[in-house]
């Protein structure tokens, strides 16, 4: 069965440090690679997807970068953190033939 | 882009009581309207979805229902439990490929034994 992983599970970090948010999913190969954003009153913002291997698509213009340096590797980085990085940020993957999303279990970011 | 909107972000209902959550997209192209679970700290896990060829679909005490011509469509929970109280967020696809899912800023439902 496939499973999802997402660490660390929360941070807490100063304005202006580095960021490095690691997800990696098994039992699939070549899945659709998310980032979504979760802030309070907003919902689920969509940040990064992937179709594969070094291929990045951003969807807001931000602080974030994406990488895919593996087929089931999605790495959120940061150079330099913003207090309105805050939030949870959640890992998913896609199937090839169906519309679900499966979630990690989200990391947990607050930025002093 | 698509914009999905969904009411009301906040919802209470007595246990046994039915709740509806309602959304709207813009995306005339979009054919693919899932449902999500968020329980408290954890990812949001899908709980039902419909496709355009639809136009309602149930499962067990939960329904969704389609309405393309007016591009909105709802959730409806029936015989509600303590056990349902959590944030739901409705989406849509806007491509035939499943690429992306907009969602819309969530419906938080409490309900009250």
């Amino acid at each position: 069965s496939q499973t999802i992983h997402q660490w660390p599970a929360t941070l807490v970090q100063p304005v202006g440090s580095p960021l490095s948010l690691e997800c990696t999913v098994e039992g699939t190969s070549n899945p659709n690679l998310y980032w979504y954003r979760q802030a309070a009153g907003r919902g689920l913002q969509l940040l990064f997807y992937s179709v594969g291997i070094g291929q990045i698509s951003s969807e807001v213009p931000q602080n974030l970068s994406a990488s895919r340096p593996q087929d089931r590797q999605f790495i959120l980085s940061s150079k330099k953190l913003l207090l309105s990085d805050s939030g949870f940020y959640l890992c998913a993957w896609r199937g090839t033939y169906t519309g679900e999303l499966f979630f990690g279990e989200g990391s947990r970011l607050t930025v002093l | 882009g698509e914009n999905v909107e969904q009411h009301p972000s906040t919802l209470s209902v007595q246990e046994g009581d039915s709740a509806v959550i309602k959304c709207t997209y813009s995306d005339s192209a979009s054919n693919y309207f899932p449902w999500y679970k968020q329980e408290l700290g954890k990812g949001p896990q899908l709980i039902i979805d419909i496709r355009s060829n639809v136009g309602e679909k149930k499962d067990q005490r939960i329904a969704v229902t389609l309405n393309k011509t007016a591009k909105h469509f709802s959730l409806h929970i029936t015989e509600t439990q303590p056990e349902d109280s959590a944030v739901y967020f409705c989406a849509a696809s806007p491509n035939t490929g499943f690429q992306k899912l907009v969602f819309g800023t969530g419906t938080r439902l409490l309900v009250s034994p």
